[in-house]
């Protein structure tokens, strides 16, 4: 099973709105990924866990923070945002064995309007 | 830092003809190729990946091939059918600390029936 599951599936917030999104895998892969994609362009990386300690935030405005409670979770807390943050937001997994070359494995992701 | 091209940025074939997807890489360290195919609403999905020790490798109707002298790696679908219509999206990735991957801007392959 390679599955990657992320909620809501559509959210839509105004700018002094607090929300989060979720992403849950179940394959016991310990790195995990956000990125955020925008309309006709590839996905962008925004932050990297591995092992549930952050090691790349890809200068991402303090407005969004990622969280790992543990190996399975991750989320993305959103905090007065701009309408240009509109995008699918996607969740990513690898088994990050140390090193090596692994694939990523993308979920559904959460389509957020910010109004 | 890597960069990764990728050509054409549209492709419109017939049903059952052969779809080409190129794209270039500019670092030479890059030693993992991944494709993905994203359909509308949904996340990219992982079809076929190349390492830097192979030169080809197919999987059914779905191939690659990888020029590491010239830095350029291709998918080739062969017999293709309505349902290969999708945006394609080529990567790269090296060894590191973490799986960091960089993606091409994507091929929006159209199957005309």
């Amino acid at each position: 099973d390679t599955e990657v599951t992320q909620t809501p599936k559509h959210l839509v917030m105004g700018m002094t709105n607090k929300k989060s999104l979720k992403c849950e895998q179940h394959m016991g892969h310990r790195a995990m990924y956000w990125y955020k994609q925008k309309a006709k362009k590839p996905p962008e990386l925004m932050f990297v866990y591995s092992y549930e300690k952050l090691s790349i935030n890809e200068s991402v405005p303090s407005r969004f923070s990622p969280e790992c409670p543990n190996s399975s979770l991750l989320n993305l807390h959103l905090h007065a945002l701009q309408p240009e943050d509109s995008a699918l937001y996607l969740c990513a997994s690898s088994p990050y064995s140390g090193g090596s070359l692994e694939t990523q494995y993308f979920g559904p992701g959460t389509r957020l309007l910010v109004l | 830092g890597e960069n990764v091209e990728q050509h054409p940025s549209t492709l419109s074939v017939q049903e059952g003809d052969s779809a080409v997807i190129k794209c270039t890489y500019s670092d030479s360290a890059s030693n993992y190729f991944p494709w993905y195919k994203q359909e509308l609403g949904k996340g990219p999905q992982l079809i076929i990946d190349i390492r830097s020790n192979v030169g080809e490798k197919k999987d059914q109707r779905i191939a690659v091939t990888l020029n590491k002298t010239a830095k350029h790696f291709s998918l080739h679908i062969t017999e293709t059918q309505p349902e290969d219509s999708a945006v394609y999206f080529c990567a790269a990735s090296w060894d590191s600390s973490a799986s960091k991957i960089i993606f091409g801007s994507g091929t929006r392959l159209s199957i005309r029936p």
